[in-house]
């Protein structure tokens, strides 16, 4: 079955710099990735989609890069606030004969002022 | 306002004493999923529908049912809750087909003692 992994648990980065979350996968072919977004408490809200013929997306200060080859999409948020701080899900969907969407453990962001 | 509306949002039962989570949708969405949510092992997809009277399981429907007579409606049913069905659960609806992107209700936080 599908393995989706998303790099270390928690992440803590200063106000200011880049961050950049990773997701990997693995035993799955998918037609397209997707980010979400989810405060404690709340359900996800989804950010960006990138295709699997597309390289990179971008979004105001959010990037994302999807690299079919290495199995690993990149997830950016530049300038980063303490308003990003939030757990940040990647999702992978589309393989032929699929009907859904499967999800990573998330990783955890924490911008410091 | 577009939304998934979950309810209860707080539940606390006991073993076997059957329950009935309501999520209702107003995006006129043909697909909608329920997910469990658990620390460690991510969204992890329960049931699915295509659409009305069309449904399947997802990863881990093992002691739930659901129904879907209507389209805006989506009810999650747990005949003989045990203390492992403990969890965060969410509603989501999307378009049919295409790129599946989720929208989520608040979630239903259930407590089964």
């Amino acid at each position: 079955s599908q393995k989706i992994e998303q790099n270390s648990e928690a992440l803590n980065i200063q106000e200011g710099k880049t961050a950049t979350l990773t997701c990997n996968y693995t035993n799955y072919s998918p037609a397209y990735l997707q980010w979400y977004r989810q405060d404690p408490g709340r359900g996800p809200v989804f950010l960006l989609l990138i295709r699997e013929n597309e390289k990179e997306k971008r979004k105001e200060r959010l990037k994302v890069t999807f690299d079919t080859t290495l199995k690993q999409s990149l997830f950016h948020i530049t300038a980063s606030q303490p308003a990003d701080s939030a757990t940040y899900l990647c999702a992978l969907g589309g393989q032929t004969g699929a009907n859904n969407l499967f999800f990573g453990t998330g990783t955890r962001l924490t911008v410091i002022p | 306002e577009a939304q998934v509306t979950q309810n209860p949002r707080y539940l606390i039962t006991v073993t076997g004493k059957k329950l009935t989570v309501t999520c209702s949708q107003n995006m006129n969405h043909e697909y909608m999923s329920w997910y469990r949510q658990d620390p460690g092992l991510g969204l992890r997809q329960i049931y699915y529908s295509m659409n009305v009277e069309v449904t399947d399981k997802g990863d881990v429907p093992e002691g739930y049912k659901v129904s879907r007579k209507e389209k805006r409606n989506f009810p999650l049913i747990l005949e003989s809750p045990s203390p492992n069905q403990t969890s965060l659960y969410f509603c989501a609806s999307s378009l049919a087909g295409g790129l599946k992107t989720q929208y989520f209700g608040p979630g239903t936080r259930l407590l089964v003692l």
